[in-house]
């Protein structure tokens, strides 16, 4: 069966600082792959998708960005992270067009 | 603009009635349907969808109508259990592909159902 890891589940980092985020998917071959972000009182935000290795997608400009050096593995970066990065992330992934998104347990992030 | 919109924060129901959550949408063009059910701290979880092409869709406890002319879905649960306590979400997507087989979510803001013992 399919599996979703995303790491770390809690992370407190000071403004300024880099960010490094992991998703990767188990038992599937060549998911699509996205982040989804949820601040405080909103709902779910897509940030980047990727249909395959090295292609990503960005929906929201921002200084966040995203990378899949593999074809199960997603990444989410910052060079420097914003107070208005905090949030709960969430990586997700199908396997097809009409198939529902498999999300992860998410990273609760809080800049400070 | 909000194109999908679940406009109950929250609701409350007593173990076992039924629990009816609402979603509205605004985009014609939306014709797949999904509902999701999150736990705090955690990802959330896929419930049910429905087709643009039926006006229900069953799958033991849950069902999902859909009102294509009042642009309307709601999810349905019967019997409502303490276990259902959760934020549901509704979200859509239409027709399109964009860079490969993708299909994009459109996402309401979430109703917190809270089910009573």
């Amino acid at each position: 069966s399919q599996t979703i890891h995303q790491w770390p589940a809690t992370l407190v980092q000071p403004v300024g600082s880099p960010l490094s985020l992991e998703c990767t998917v188990e038992g599937t071959s060549n998911p699509n792959l996205y982040w989804y972000r949820q601040a405080a009182g909103r709902g779910l935000q897509l940030l980047f998708y990727s249909v395959g290795i090295g292609q990503i997608s960005s929906e929201v400009p921002q200084n966040l960005s995203a990378s899949r050096p593999q074809d199960r593995q997603f990444i989410l970066s910052s060079k420097k992270l914003l107070l208005s990065d905090s949030g709960f992330y969430l990586c997700a992934w199908t396997s097809s067009y009409n198939s529902p998104l498999h999300f992860g347990n998410g990273t609760r992030l809080t800049v400070t | 603009d909000q194109q999908v919109k679940q406009n109950s924060p929250s609701l409350s129901v007593q173990e076992g009635r039924i629990s009816i959550l609402n979603c509205d949408y605004t985009n014609s063009m939306f014709d797949y349907f999904l509902w999701y059910k999150k736990y705090p701290a955690e990802g959330p979880t896929f419930l049910i969808s429905i087709s643009s092409i039926k006006d229900k869709n069953e799958d033991g406890r849950f069902t999902v109508f859909l009102n294509k002319s009042a642009k309307h879905l709601s999810l349905h649960i019967v019997p409502s259990q303490p276990g259902d306590s959760a934020v549901y979400f509704c979200a859509a997507s239409e027709n399109t592909y964009n860079a490969g087989n993708n299909r994009k979510l459109i996402w309401g803001l979430g109703t917190s159902l809270g089910v009573n013992p």
